[in-house]
């Protein structure tokens, strides 16, 4: 168990459609990070937060935004949904910002476009 | 994007050391080195990170060839529980942004 809770597992909606997957970091980390992983890109890096800032960027489409509350969970919201959006979606959170910590992903959000 | 080089696909016997080799031969002097793992579509585990000296811990150890080209990920007893792709993955240590750059990982296979 890497601490890192991710809600919901699984999510089937049509195209057009708009959903927001959530994450709850381990206790004690201040940044959160989002990856996609589908079977022909691998697994992409989309955005990075720290303490409710945007820290880093990867490639992450306009149709989709992110936030980190005071909480510190975070939400990333997937708008105007096309059949290539369906993959698997991961959140990972470290203590710090910086690479020079090993980040701990959660068991995903497997989200399926009909 | 990433900057290392894996072999696709391994196999090993289950008890036996599994060894799992990584070319970074564009490595720059402070950037670290990491291991993780993807068993089965679960998320990524992290394993192991070093700079130039081995490193080893419960789970496995690195080692670093002296000029940093290379490094090689050991599994000393490979158990059914550790077929999962491994992913060797480059990044810069003074670096504030946590990126991590996946590429396509080896794809480990213990058997009986």
């Amino acid at each position: 168990d890497s601490g890192v809770t991710q809600t919901p597992k699984h999510l089937i909606t049509a195209t057009g459609q708009r959903v927001t997957l959530r994450c709850s970091p381990r206790s004690g980390d201040l940044s959160v990070y989002w990856y996609q992983q589908s079977l022909d890109q691998g697994l992409q890096f989309l955005i990075q937060y720290y303490n409710g800032e945007e820290r880093a960027k990867g490639n992450i489409l306009e149709r989709f935004s992110a936030q980190q509350f005071p909480d510190l969970h975070s939400e990333l919201n997937l708008s105007s949904l096309e059949l290539g959006d369906s993959a698997l979606y991961f959140c990972a959170s470290s203590v710090g910002q910086g690479i020079n910590q090993p980040q701990h992903f959660g068991d995903g959000t497997r989200l399926s476009i009909l | 994007d990433a900057k290392t080089t894996q072999p696709p696909s391994m196999d090993c016997a289950e008890g036996r050391a599994a060894n799992l080799p990584c070319n970074h031969s564009t490595i720059s002097g402070n950037e670290y080195v990491y291991w993780y793992r993807q068993i089965h579509s679960q998320g990524p585990q992290y394993i192991i990170h070093g700079l130039k000296n081995n490193e080893t811990n419960e789970m496995a150890s690195l080692i670093i060839t002296e000029d940093r080209k290379s490094s090689t990920l050991i599994l000393p007893h490979a158990t059914l529980r550790d077929t999962a792709v491994y992913y060797c993955i480059v990044s810069d240590r003074g670096s504030t942004l946590g990126r991590l750059y996946f590429g396509r990982g080896t794809q480990l296979t213990v058997w009986p």
